[in-house]
């Protein structure tokens, strides 16, 4: 079955500090792997997109990383601000039909200044 | 920056009562899908949608669903005879191809009393 896992389940930090959250995940086949923010209440917007050939990718402060063979990615978030206070997403792609998006549960992450 | 958007943002309406959910996708985009996220939980696959017609579907979205895009530019999800286990929040997504990013709408709040 098609699953993505992510941990913590939520987080707390402060702010300037730096996190880094987990993601793993059994997708088969694998297209590629997405990291969302998604604020309360809002759609989720995209932070980062990787393919099986990418191992690193950054957006800003926010920096994912992808191990194919162990199927494992992490996001990690430097320098965090209070507006990154956020549900941050895991989302594997199915590979072949419409691309279908696995979504994982969320890290809830929450910065205090 | 183009956007999806979605109307209306937050419905109410009784149970048994028939609702449609709109959506105008980003005009260059071809594939198109509603998610949903029931409160506290994680994002849901309702249905895809690729030239013209439903390319793949969750045992969610049974006989009380059905989806149109009935002039090119609306994408539209009809809940049939509602239930109040359909309140939750309803995405709309679109992107041109399957290693492009998704771009969300806002969402609709269904709220079924």
């Amino acid at each position: 079955k098609n699953q993505v896992e992510q941990s913590p389940q939520s987080l707390i930090i402060l702010e300037g500090k730096n996190c880094t959250l987990q993601c793993n995940y059994t997708v088969s086949p694998f297209s590629n792997l997405r990291w969302y923010k998604q604020d309360t209440g809002r759609g989720p917007v995209s932070l980062t997109i990787m393919t099986f050939s990418e191992n690193t990718k950054s957006n800003g402060r926010y920096t994912a990383t992808l191990d194919a063979d162990t199927k494992q990615s992490s996001l990690h978030i430097t320098a965090s601000q209070l507006s990154d206070s956020a549900s941050y997403i895991c989302v594997v792609s199915v590979a072949g039909g419409y691309n279908k998006l696995i979504f994982g549960a969320g890290t809830r992450l929450a910065v205090h200044p | 920056e183009p956007e999806v958007t979605q109307t209306p943002s937050h419905q109410v309406t009784q149970m048994g009562q028939e609702v449609i959910l709109r959506c105008v996708p980003i005009s260059n985009h071809l594939y198109f899908y509603w998610y949903r996220q029931i409160l506290g939980q994680k994002v849901e696959f309702l249905v895809s949608f690729y030239n013209n017609e439903i390319s793949e579907k969750s045992e969610i979205f049974d006989d009380q669903f059905s989806v149109e895009r009935p002039d090119g530019s609306n994408f539209t999800l009809k809940i049939r005879s509602t239930k109040l286990e359909d309140s939750a929040m309803y995405f709309c997504a679109s992107h041109r191809d399957g290693n492009t990013e998704a771009f969300f709408g806002q969402g609709t709040r269904l709220t079924v009393v």
